[in-house]
């Protein structure tokens, strides 16, 4: 049973172009979780999404980023016209039922580079 | 709204020594209390949790950590460190109601031979 996988793992873009990030929730996971972690920071929350559905993106910047999970497929956070305060390591979890005491199962992340 | 402190950013040990990891958390509503572990290029895996119950909670590798609601504190230990150990530790909190994680800013551990 893979775990967690994200790609790339890393991923470099100039200023203005566009990033995407895919994350494969773990097998029978249906809820996913879109981490940024910026140096010496801790993992700030940006989106949870189940299956067709955004359940909660209070920690989404309101402009420029997206995040997906269609029925089939990868979970997708895009970022738009990147600048260099996106340069950060993105980490995708999955669980299975979503629960606030269940344990997340983290990818190893995407370490985006903006030029 | 909830919160999360590691009062350390690095922690230095010589190997074999014992080690606490400070966690404290703000919250007004119960919460579960997560450690994490991560390694250098990987992404975190979870060391132990508390949910309710018993206030010692012991996790993989060795580690513990006691939750301490007078404190609002969830400290991580281990009694005798290993070089394998050097990595960071996030402490994290989740409402009982809430699905995202609130993680502190970590602490890194290094352990010296």
């Amino acid at each position: 049973n893979a775990g967690v996988m994200q790609n790339p793992r890393h991923l470099v873009r100039r200023r203005g172009q566009e990033a995407r990030l895919r994350c494969s929730p773990m097998k029978g996971h249906s809820h996913v979780y879109w981490y940024r972690q910026l140096p010496e920071e801790g993992l700030k929350f940006m989106v949870y999404l189940q299956k067709e559905n955004i359940i909660d993106e209070s920690g989404m910047p309101k402009e420029r980023f997206s995040a997906e999970f269609p029925k089939e497929g990868p979970s997708i956070l895009r970022i738009q016209q990147v600048v260099r305060g996106d340069s950060a390591a993105y980490f995708c979890a999955s669980s299975s039922f979503g629960g606030p005491d269940e344990k997340l199962f983290f990818g190893s992340g995407t370490q985006l580079s903006v030029l | 709204a909830q919160s999360v402190t590691q009062l350390d950013s690095q922690v230095p040990v010589f190997e074999e020594a014992p080690v606490e990891l400070r966690c404290n958390y703000s919250s007004s509503v119960s919460v579960y209390l997560f450690w994490y572990v991560q390694y250098p290029n990987q992404g975190l895996q979870l060391l132990l949790k508390y949910l309710s119950g018993s206030t010692l909670v012991k996790g993989i590798n060795g580690f513990e950590a006691e939750f301490n609601k007078s404190q609002t504190s969830f400290h991580l230990r281990k009694p005798s460190v290993h070089i394998s150990d050097t990595a960071e530790y996030f402490c994290a909190a989740r409402g009982r109601s809430q699905g995202n994680l609130i993680f502190g800013k970590g602490t890194k551990l290094s352990v010296k031979p």
